[in-house]
């Protein structure tokens, strides 16, 4: 079965540091990846995705991840942290094979941006 | 704009008494998945569709009903609801693009509670 691991349930940062969300899945075939926002009192919107081609993903917001099969790992990072980045980051996984395009979720990490 | 469109945002509702949460796309998706989010136990799919009259179940669908007469309108019933079911329920849909998966467009979520 397929699963996500999101390590570390609250991450604080300064405002203008790096920002570095850490994401590990196991899945036995080639996954498509994706990293979600939460804002309080609303829906998940999506921050950026990974099917194929090119490993380095850029998304919204100035947000980008790298998928990287040999650890499992698809971490999402930003240079400078901005108040407004302050939300729920959630990671997920699909995989291709199946009749259910199911997203597994990670359990979330809690990204807190002080000034 | 393109959007996923719950009904109601907000619900408290008594024991046994059934309710209907209601589910609206309009981007043409085939596919379209409610999910629950509850604290430290995260995001779980109750019920999917894969497409009109295609459902099926997910990982926690005991106290769920679903059903797919249309493409754009997929509602969740709770035919006796309990407070175990008190939760923010999220409903998502996606294009499966030609066998790619984009990953969900969600909904702002209703949040239930069952007294």
């Amino acid at each position: 079965a397929q699963s996500v691991t999101q390590l570390g349930s609250h991450v604080s940062v300064s405002e203008g540091a790096l920002v570095l969300l850490r994401c590990n899945y196991s899945s036995s075939v080639p996954p498509y990846l994706f990293w979600y926002v939460q804002y309080p009192n609303q829906g998940l919107q999506l921050l950026l995705k990974y099917t194929t081609g090119a490993t380095l993903v850029k998304g919204i917001n100035g947000f980008e991840a790298e998928f990287k099969k040999s650890e499992t790992s698809f971490h999402l990072t930003k240079p400078s942290a901005h108040m407004s980045d302050a939300a729920e980051y959630f990671c997920a996984v699909s995989y291709s094979g199946g009749s259910n395009y199911k997203l597994t979720f990670g359990k979330g990490t809690l990204l807190t941006v002080n000034p | 704009e393109a959007q996923v469109t719950q009904n109601p945002r907000y619900l408290i509702t008594v024991t046994g008494k059934k309710l209907t949460v209601t589910c609206s796309q309009n981007m043409n998706h085939e596919y379209m998945s409610w999910y629950r989010q509850d604290p430290g136990l995260g995001l779980r799919q109750i019920y999917y569709s894969m497409n009109v009259e295609v459902t099926d179940k997910g990982d926690v669908p005991e106290g769920y009903k679903v059903s797919r007469k249309e493409k754009r309108n997929f509602p969740l019933i709770l035919e006796s609801p309990s407070p175990n079911q008190t939760s923010l329920y999220f409903c998502a849909s996606s294009s499966l693009g030609r066998g790619e998966f984009r990953g969900y467009t969600f909904g702002s979520g209703t949040r239930l509670t069952v007294v």
